[in-house]
């Protein structure tokens, strides 16, 4: 079946603008979440959902982050007024069940910021 | 909080040889641990977990861990690489009963044909 995926596959944007990053999970996954992958940093949880709702926000780096998902199912990222450090591969993951099932990864957003 | 070190950034070999990649945790309790593999240009794809039980275990293309409770370790072992295998390893952990994963810093094997 069809795997995580995610949108746009690349982005350019100026520094202060805002962006909004897209993921698709597997059907009937209920658990989604969201790491960022980038230099120095490593790989590093920003937030999960279980459904709609999000328990943990502790691994958003800063207010201009959020996360919504609806319908149990497509969730978007939004870092509002960029800065370059924003710079980085945001990873989408999601399985059937939080912290019982193993993850399954998206192909990610490149998201570079000048 | 818990942390994952994998012993070595870069690892280059020549095929045929054999790999193992270190991986430490520094958690008392129980975990689940991963492997995941990166190979260029792709996601990121598991190669095997570990949850309870046999303390090795198998995963796709040929490659083995073994969990030592004692030593804090969750080793990748594979007895004959192949160029196909050059890729980014990365060790990641969950506690029990968590949600997220804490990832190593990720190794890099380059395989020479």
């Amino acid at each position: 079946g069809a795997g995580v995926s995610q949108s746009p596959s690349n982005k350019v944007t100026e520094k202060g603008k805002d962006v909004e990053l897209r993921c698709d999970p597997i059907s009937g996954h209920t658990a989604l979440y969201w790491y960022r992958q980038s230099l120095g940093q490593g790989l590093e949880f920003l937030i999960y959902f279980q459904g709609n709702s999000a328990p943990d926000k502790s691994g958003l780096p800063s207010d201009r982050f959020s996360a919504e998902r609806t319908g149990g199912s497509v969730s978007t990222l939004t870092i509002q007024r960029t800065q370059q450090e924003d710079s980085a591969v945001y990873l989408c993951a999601s399985s059937l069940l939080a912290g019982l099932d193993e993850q399954f990864f998206g192909p990610g957003t490149r998201l570079t910021v000048l | 909080a818990q942390s994952v070190s994998q012993h070595n950034h870069h690892v280059i070999l020549s095929e045929a040889a054999s790999l193992e990649l270190g991986c430490n945790y520094s958690y008392g309790g129980t975990v689940n641990l991963f492997w995941y593999v990166q190979y260029p240009g792709q996601h990121l794809q598991l190669l095997l977990k570990y949850f309870s039980g046999d303390p090795l275990v198998k995963g796709i293309k040929g490659f083995e861990a073994e969990f030592i409770k004692s030593k804090f370790s969750f080793n990748l072992r594979k007895p004959s690489v192949q160029w196909s295998d050059t890729a980014e390893y990365f060790c990641a952990l969950r506690r029990e009963g968590d949600y997220k994963l804490s990832f190593g810093a990720g190794t890099t094997v380059t395989v020479r044909a």
